[in-house]
């Protein structure tokens, strides 16, 4: 049973340009969340998809969008990359039905903006 | 606002030495406290859930407890393995309010 996965595990962009991460939730999951965590601190939330809506989100700019498909998987894409947008992002799932708030998450995409 | 602070922020133990981490929060309508381990550029692992006060769920050389104000992870005679980031995150309305962890690294 394969769990959450997350692409690609790292890279790096300049200033002003725009990424796209993908996250395929575990098996049976149909929630995925967003989280961006910078060196040293705790995850900080960004949005939180399902049925292929954003049903909450986090204190982040408009920069930040998602995008969850049929099959449950999801994109975060950030535009106008800043210095500060450099951190660890991590795609959790968990089961809408029965959930009892515990989180899977994948291993992260590393990003770094030069 | 909803917050959760932890302390410390790192913990030096030797094998064997016991030790708790500590997770105060302020969250209205606490859904629930839970404890996730991080390892270096990994993504957390989940470990504990506890909802009401009074609450104590254990694991392995772990337990959590918790009170309305607080969670702690008391550590038991810890081995090098269980060196990791430990996370605290309160749960209210679909969302994760996580600390920043506190680094534990246990010395053989």
């Amino acid at each position: 049973d394969a769990g959450v996965t997350q692409s690609p595990t790292h890279l790096i962009k300049t200033r002003g340009q725009q990424v796209t991460l993908r996250c395929s939730p575990k098996s049976g999951h149909d929630t995925v969340s967003w989280y961006q965590q910078a060196l040293g601190q705790g995850p900080q939330f960004i949005f939180q998809y399902y049925e292929e809506e954003e049903r909450q989100r986090g204190n982040f700019p408009d920069r930040f969008s998602g995008h969850q498909f049929p099959n449950y998987s999801s994109e975060l894409n950030v535009n106008a990359l800043l210095l500060g947008d450099s951190a660890l992002y991590l795609c959790a799932s968990s089961p809408r039905q029965g959930a009892k708030g515990e989180l899977f998450f994948g291993e992260g995409s590393r990003l770094t903006v030069l | 606002e909803d917050q959760v602070t932890q302390s410390p922020e790192a913990l030096r133990l030797q094998e064997g030495e016991s030790s708790s981490l500590n997770c105060s929060y302020t969250v209205s309508g606490l859904r629930g406290l839970f404890w996730y381990r991080q390892d270096p550029g990994k993504g957390p692992e989940f470990l504990f859930t506890l909802y009401s006060a009074g609450e104590e769920k254990e694991k392995e050389r772990l337990k959590a407890t918790l009170t309305k104000k607080e969670s702690f992870l008391h550590i038991t005679a810890p081995k090098p393995e269980d060196s990791a980031t430990y996370l605290c995150a309160s749960y209210n309305f679909n969302k994760f309010y996580f600390g920043s962890g506190t680094k534990l690294n246990v010395k053989p």
